[in-house]
Order: C-alpha cells, then structure tokens, then sequence
C-alpha cells in the first residue's frame, strides 16, 4: 500500500463547477501538507500548505485537512479552463511523498 | 520562467552508461532538490542539498548522487543506467531548507535510456 493515495481521474467538469481532490494517507507522523498544480510539459508548482489539521483559503483554493481521518481535500471554487492541470498532494515530515496527481479538465 | 536552469533539456543513452544532469538554482536560493517523475512512479523526491549539505534524503537509488558546489549550483549523477531510469528528472531550488516551503521548479532533463 503506498504511504499517499490519490484517485488520478481523470475529472472532467464544467467552468462553474466546485472541484473537489482529495488524498488519503496512512502515515501518522506527516505534519505539512501541500498542494501543486502542474501543467503540462512544466514543472509543479506550491498552491497551498496547512500546517497539522484544519482549514486554509486562498482565493478560489480551499484546503482542508482532516488529521484524524488522514485524509486531505482541495477545493476550488468557480472553476476556470486555466484550472485544467494535474494536481498532486503532497506531504512531509522528515521526508516528501507525492500523491499520483489527479488530472482536472474544466470544459468552458 | 522560475529562474532556475536544467541542462541538457533531452538526453538519449544506452543502458549501462553513466549521465550528469545540471541544475543552476534561482539567485539567492540556497537549497536544491531533485525529483524523477515518470508515468509509472509518479513524482518522486530524490534528495535535497542545503548550502552545499545533504538536508534530506527520498526515494534515490544507491547508481544515483548528487552534489551542490560551493556556487551552489547542483549535479546530479545516474549510473549503470536501465530502461526504467527513462524519466523527466526536475530540479527545484527555494531560500529555505523547509520540505514544506514554496519550490521553483526547473524545466526539467527528459532522459531516455534505450
């Protein structure tokens, strides 16, 4: 069983929607988690980190954790078609793991 | 542009052989990481020099290393290369030493081992 897991899709929804991603992890001892965006043929780029439980907002992206469940959501809110892009999850304490991405396709 | 640099962009080898992939960090940022990201394993983290110091260590194989010189600039060594080694390897660099602090991404060496 991999230490992160995340459903690569691909979603599929249309501008407007409210998107939801989310990663499971069995790793106790995760303390950050973070969000990328990556777009194709680029390099990821940070979106978000929250510290321990708890949610975060910036802007249109809403992260949440929820340490005793070890299960972290990104919502975004009024999608766009620059949405579209591959979005990992990602966590770390003394070491980095990444989810494999779930691929996001916003139709105008 | 992230301001920071991968050379070469493509590299095409035979298995067996030995590649260097470079990476010049952004100006003034002291840490650089390296990461493999392939269809199959995803992005995985490699390793993480701080200032010229092994930080923190991922999923790198024992044919891998990596150094960062003292300008800071970093190599990253593949080895005895197998079909499985073909993936896009990024650089990132930040001003912390913190996994969990923003990250600029390079463009990345796409290898290809046949």
């Amino acid at each position: 069983q991999k230490e992160v897991e995340q459903d690569p899709g691909p979603l599929s929804v249309p501008e407007g929607a409210i998107v939801s991603l989310n990663c499971t992890y069995s790793n106790s001892a995760f303390q950050y988690f973070m969000w990328y965006r990556q777009y194709s043929r680029k390099g990821p780029e940070l979106l978000m980190y929250t510290y321990s439980s708890g949610n975060k907002e910036d802007g249109r992206f809403t992260a949440q954790v929820d340490k005793s469940s070890k299960y972290i959501s990104l919502f975004i809110r009024d999608s766009q078609p620059s949405d579209s892009a591959t979005y990992l999850c990602a966590m770390t304490r003394n070491k980095l793991i990444f989810g494999a991405g779930t691929r996001l396709a916003v139709h105008p | 542009d992230s301001g920071v640099t991968q050379t070469p962009k493509h590299l095409i080898t035979a298995t067996g052989q030995r590649v260097t992939l470079r990476c010049s960090p952004r100006s003034g940022d002291l840490s650089v990481y390296w990461y493999q990201q392939s269809l199959d394993q995803g992005l995985q983290f490699l390793i993480q020099y701080y200032n010229g110091e092994e930080r923190a260590k991922g999923n790198i194989l024992e044919r891998f290393s990596a150094q960062q010189f003292p300008d800071l600039h970093s190599e990253l060594n593949l080895s005895s290369l197998e079909l499985g080694d073909s993936a896009l390897y990024f650089c990132a660099s930040s001003a912390s030493g913190r996994l969990h602090n923003e990250q600029f991404f390079g463009p990345g060496t796409r290898l290809t081992v046949l």
